[in-house]
């Protein structure tokens, strides 16, 4: 079985500073790791995705993040947040075998807001 | 433009009956999924397909029915069993080949119950 935690359901953070939101999971073979953002009353869309090769993944929007296997996460960063990231943020996995291999498994998100 | 299209953005049933969102997709996907979205609860699957004429349920399909006998469409009958239906509704689909790939996203549809 498969499972994704996001720490902090709600992360507030100053226009230009830092964002890092912060992503855990649990999966029995090496897996597949997604971050999608949602703005309000839409659907989700890519920010960027883990698959195998380089550990730091750079997404749209100047996020990034890096896979962590000893630590098992996949944290979403963004040097400079500007107003225009407030948003939804989910992380997702997909096990990497496996009859079940095409269920995406989401966290339950995490609330960006950024202040003037 | 290849997407996945739901319709309709905003649906309202009365209680006791039944109502099917659509989702159509043109991305020639063989794998599509339903989502359910409530606040601080991430999404939730609740039906699965990934070739036509097949399905599986997924973490959440009582009160649910789906149907896939066209590859471009997935549509979503949430039936009088669902006790809690108000919520928003969000379908994917993604390619088959390669669980690397990642799901692509319809606009969703929101139901509320009144």
């Amino acid at each position: 079985a498969q499972s994704v935690t996001q720490l902090g359901s709600h992360v507030s953070v100053s226009e230009g500073a830092l964002v890092l939101l912060r992503c855990n999971y649990s999966s029995s073979v090496p897996p597949y790791l997604f971050w999608y953002v949602q703005y309000p009353n839409q659907g989700l869309q890519l920010l960027l995705k883990y698959t195998t090769g380089a550990t730091l993944v750079k997404g749209i929007n100047g996020f990034e993040a890096e896979f962590k296997k000893s630590e098992t996460s996949f944290h979403l960063t963004k040097p400079s947040a500007h107003m225009s990231d407030a948003a939804e943020y989910f992380c997702a996995v997909r096990a990497n075998s496996g009859g079940s291999n095409y269920k995406l498994t989401f966290g339950k998100g995490t609330l960006l807001t950024v202040n003037p | 433009d290849g997407g996945i299209t739901q319709s309709p953005k905003y649906l309202f049933r009365k209680e006791g009956q039944n109502v099917t969102l659509s989702c159509e997709q043109n991305l020639n996907h063989d794998a599509m999924y339903w989502y359910r979205q409530d606040p601080g609860q991430g999404l939730r699957l609740i039906y699965y397909s990934q070739i036509v004429n097949d399905f599986q349920k997924g973490d959440i399909a009582e009160g649910y029915s789906v149907s896939r006998e066209k590859k471009e469409s997935f549509p979503l009958t949430v039936t009088s069993a669902q006790k809690n239906p108000t919520a928003f509704y969000l379908c994917a689909s993604s390619a088959r080949q390669g669980s690397y790939t990642e799901a692509f996203f319809g606009q969703g549809t929101r139901l509320t119950v009144v």
